[in-house]
């Protein structure tokens, strides 16, 4: 009964490939998110959809799209994966799109080689 | 620089002594969030204290806000080994839920 889910948990891939990273909660939220924490530990937000809606979408290259066929569901895939995409991937929801706590996966971490 | 840095980036002390964590940040905020983040794992909200409250309680820990200064505490009284984590603020400028988080400070609490 995991609140919010993602899978895979380790990705290794060769530079170029194309991947996907799945995510789902089941908390009955609007709003999921993707963020990116880098190898400091940076956490930086990528991606928000609300009710299948793109809300928030930050300087990130469009190598990277989401798609989010219901409003349980929020996946990333990314073209032609570079080395510098190397990174644990989270995915969150909330209840409502502001104001309020958000829940997170366990993450993704995606190795590029 | 970043929104939301936090001091001090490492922090280490014995269990049952208190962790205070700071964190700054540069816009205004409808309110400020910490999280914490166990290795190899994902962010767990810990809590939320809105722009208009200057203070908020729950169980061990104590936030402060100070809206002034642009500046918020987290203090982990009675701190247990089992706190040993990264603890993230993360502010909330009412932007579609766009969080801005700080670098973390590692907490390491030895027993």
């Amino acid at each position: 009964d995991t609140a919010v889910s993602q899978t895979p948990k380790y990705l290794v891939t060769q530079m170029g490939n194309d991947k996907s990273i799945k995510c789902e909660q089941n908390l009955g939220h609007d709003t999921m998110y993707w963020y990116k924490q880098d190898s400091k530990k940076f956490l930086k937000i990528m991606f928000s959809y609300n009710n299948k809606e793109l809300i928030i979408n930050e300087t990130v290259p469009n190598r990277f799209s989401p798609k989010s066929p219901d409003k349980a569901h929020l996946n990333l895939h990314i073209n032609s994966l570079e080395l510098g995409d190397s990174a644990v991937y989270f995915c969150a929801s909330s209840q409502l799109s502001s104001g309020i706590e958000q829940f997170f996966g366990p993450g993704t971490r995606l190795t590029v080689l | 620089s970043q929104q939301g840095e936090e001091d001090p980036q490492a922090l280490s002390i014995q269990e049952g002594e208190n962790a205070t964590m700071n964190c700054s940040y540069k816009t205004s905020i409808n309110n400020l969030q910490w999280y914490r983040q166990n290795s190899g794992r994902g962010l767990v909200h810990l809590i939320l204290i809105r722009s208009n409250e200057r203070e908020k309680h729950s169980g061990r820990l104590r936030v402060t806000l100070d809206t002034s200064k642009k500046s918020s505490s987290l203090l982990i009284t009675a701190s247990r080994a089992a706190d040993t984590a990264s603890y993230f603020c993360a502010t909330d400028a009412g932007q579609g839920g766009k969080l801005i988080f700080g670098q973390g400070t590692e907490l390491s609490v030895k027993p």
